[in-house]
């Protein structure tokens, strides 16, 4: 079976410092790979989507960026975290070729920049 | 741009009560349509999941969603709450015809009173 795993569960970091959060799949291959971020009110946010090794697609202008060096692995980055980076954060995987679009989410990790 | 409404933000209903959450979708063509349930300090998971077929669709735990395309809508059922379907309930949809990006409502958070 697939399993979804994020790191750290919980992060606080301060203004200006950098970020990476990560996030690994197992049990699947060439997954589709997303970032999201969730927001009380605002539902979940896409920020970034992979179909493939090295190809990234931004969905929104923001301070942070994603890359996915290996098939499973999917890492959030910010090279000078804001106050307004706080948030909830989730990875989530589709089958390749989208599969009707149904996601599996992880746990999240819930990131506080003081 | 395309968009999913839900009508209700924060709900609250007692043990026994009938649920009915509202879910609108902002555009046309072939869509596949979800509900997801986020349970306290748990995952993100699928309740249940509409590709094609009988617009009824029954998910888990007794809750059932209902496909009308003519208004686009895609509400959420279930005729008798309990306790434990306190969570945030979150309605997405996917428009094939734009790859494999769901659009996610803003949420609707349920309090069941026992």
């Amino acid at each position: 079976s697939q399993t979804i795993h994020q790191w750290p569960a919980t992060l606080v970091q301060p203004v200006g410092s950098p970020l990476s959060l990560e996030c690994t799949v197992e049990g699947t291959s060439n997954p589709n790979l997303y970032w999201y971020r969730q927001a009380a009110g605002r539902g979940l946010q896409l920020l970034f989507y992979s179909v493939g090794i090295g190809q990234i697609s931004s969905e929104v202008p923001q301070n942070l960026s994603a890359s996915r060096p290996q098939d499973r692995q999917f890492i959030l980055s910010s090279k000078k975290l804001l106050l307004s980076d706080s948030g909830f954060y989730l990875c989530a995987w589709s089958r390749a070729g989208g599969w009707g679009g149904e996601q599996f989410f992880g746990p999240g990790t819930r990131l506080t920049v003081l | 741009a395309q968009s999913v409404s839900q009508h209700n933000h924060h709900v609250i209903l007692s043990e026994a009560a009938s649920l009915e959450l509202g879910c609108n979708y902002s555009y046309g063509g072939t869509v596949n349509l979800f509900w997801y349930v986020q349970y306290p300090g748990q995952h993100l998971q699928l309740l249940l999941k509409y590709f094609s077929g009988d617009p009824l669709v029954k998910g888990i735990k007794g809750f059932e969603a209902e496909f009308i395309k003519s208004k686009f809508s895609f509400n959420l059922r279930k005729p008798s709450v309990q306790w434990s379907d306190t969570a945030e309930y979150y309605c997405a949809v996917i428009n094939m015809e734009y790859g494999n990006k769901l659009v996610f409502g803003a949420g609707t958070i349920l309090r069941v009173k026992s």
